[in-house]
């Protein structure tokens, strides 16, 4: 079945950096790539994501791109704020008829004044 | 806006015990879902539903069962707990041919 691998588990910078978080996927029909933001008491919340047939996508300060025949993916923040700090999950979703997700392990990020 | 609630936010109960984890969806979505979080671990799938009464095994069933009676409701059952089981749970729920998962606050459940 899929397996999706995550880096960093931690990740700290200053506010107005930039911040990259990576994912690798293991199933090449996976056509599906979300990324999830969890903050602190509340459940994940789909802030981004991407399809097979497409290769980067932006949305004001973050932005996903997917490498397909690498089989990987990786979230971009730029001009990171303190309201950034939280738990990322990135996902694949396997080809298997069913909207099914497989996340990764996370990757906690913190934003410093 | 699409709500998922969660019966309890924390819950402490005793080995051997029979627990029921509750969700409810407020969007008549067709598909839910149970997550265990775990530090290290992300997100793992318990048990997910894409219609009344009809249920999926997930990556990590064992242990756990499930009940779908009413299209709102999705319910998690613990018949026997145990410490391994102590965990955040969450539950989410997705409309047909839409990809985006709506989750719950999760229930933090500990087994002593």
């Amino acid at each position: 079945g899929e397996n999706v691998e995550q880096h960093p588990s931690t990740l700290s910078v200053q506010e107005g950096d930039s911040a990259v978080i990576k994912c690798t996927y293991s199933d090449s029909a996976s056509n599906y790539f979300p990324w999830y933001k969890q903050e602190l008491g509340k459940g994940p919340q789909l802030i981004i994501d991407i399809r097979s047939n497409v290769g980067e996508k932006k949305d004001q300060r973050i932005a996903v791109t997917l490498n397909k025949t690498a089989k990987h993916f990786s979230l971009h923040i730029t001009e990171t704020q303190p309201e950034d700090s939280a738990v990322y999950f990135c996902a694949a979703s396997p080809n298997t008829g069913f909207q099914k997700l497989v996340f990764g392990t996370g990757t906690r990020l913190l934003v410093s004044p | 806006d699409v709500k998922v609630t969660q019966s309890s936010r924390y819950l402490v109960k005793r080995t051997g015990e029979k627990v029921f984890l509750e969700c409810v969806q407020d969007m008549d979505h067709e598909n839910m879902f149970w997550y265990r979080q775990d530090p290290g671990l992300g997100l793992r799938l318990i048990y997910f539903s894409y219609d009344v009464k009809m249920k999926e095994k997930g990556d990590i069933p064992e242990g756990y069962s499930v009940s779908r009676e009413k299209k709102e409701r999705f319910s998690l059952i613990l018949e026997s707990a145990s410490t391994n089981q102590t965990s955040m749970y969450l539950c989410a729920s997705m409309g047909q041919g839409i990809y985006e998962q709506y989750f719950g606050p999760g229930t933090r459940l500990t087994v002593t």
